[in-house]
């Protein structure tokens, strides 16, 4: 199977500053990388996803980026808020499986 | 549009029970696939179902097992509950096999 990490398990920043997390996957056919945000109490709520046919992709404060040769892709988000404080998890889909990295706790210190 | 829905939001069980939990889907999906998460971890995944057949499974044993309907909301059921059980149990619905999966609120399970 697919086996997913995830750096760092916590990171505290500034608010306004930029926060980077980044993942590494095993399996060479994983082809959709999706970045969940669970809050306390909550399921895990997609904020971008990326599919293996492209590099880059943007949405507003937060973007993602693939590198399929080094296999790993990273989470940014820019202009940090404290409504960004909460945990983030990475995954990667294999045939019809996610494989979930163990979370990046983030807080943004206001 | 309604969102992934589940129930009940929480439960307490004791080992060697047997527990059902519930999970309706995204308007539109026809695709339901379940994950455990244990506290300070990330979602493992149970299995899968689409259009009413497992397509796929995590290794779980066999007394994890699911359920989908025809209008495709979605039970799991575990039986001779452990210890280890205990955990917030996720469904996430999604359009076909391939897609974005979006998830539930989570039903959060404690087996004394």
């Amino acid at each position: 199977g697919e086996n997913v990490e995830q750096h760092p398990s916590t990171l505290s920043v500034q608010e306004g500053d930029s926060a980077v997390i980044k993942c590494t996957y095993s399996d060479s056919a994983s082809n959709y990388f999706p970045w969940y945000k669970q809050e306390l109490g909550k399921g895990p709520q997609l904020i971008i996803d990326i599919r293996s046919n492209v590099g880059e992709k943007k949405d507003q404060r937060i973007a993602v980026t693939l590198n399929k040769t080094a296999k790993h892709f990273s989470l940014h988000i820019t202009e940090t808020q404290p409504e960004d404080s909460a945990v983030y998890f990475c995954a990667a889909s294999l045939s019809n499986q996610f494989y979930f990295g163990t979370g990046t706790s983030l807080t943004v210190i206001p | 549009e309604t969102g992934v829905t589940q129930s009940p939001t929480h439960l307490i069980k004791t080992r060697g029970q047997q527990v059902t939990l519930r999970c309706s889907s995204q308007s539109g999906h026809n695709t339901v696939s379940w994950y455990q998460q244990a506290l300070g971890q990330g979602p493992q995944f149970i299995f899968q179902y689409y259009r009413e057949e497992e397509n796929g499974r995590g290794n779980f044993p066999p007394r994890f097992s699911g359920l989908q309907f025809p209008n495709y909301s979605s039970e799991l059921n575990v039986n001779a509950l452990e210890l280890d059980d205990s955990a917030l149990y996720l469904c996430a619905s999604s359009f076909g096999t391939l897609y974005t999966q979006y998830f539930g609120p989570g039903t959060r399970l404690t087996v004394l």
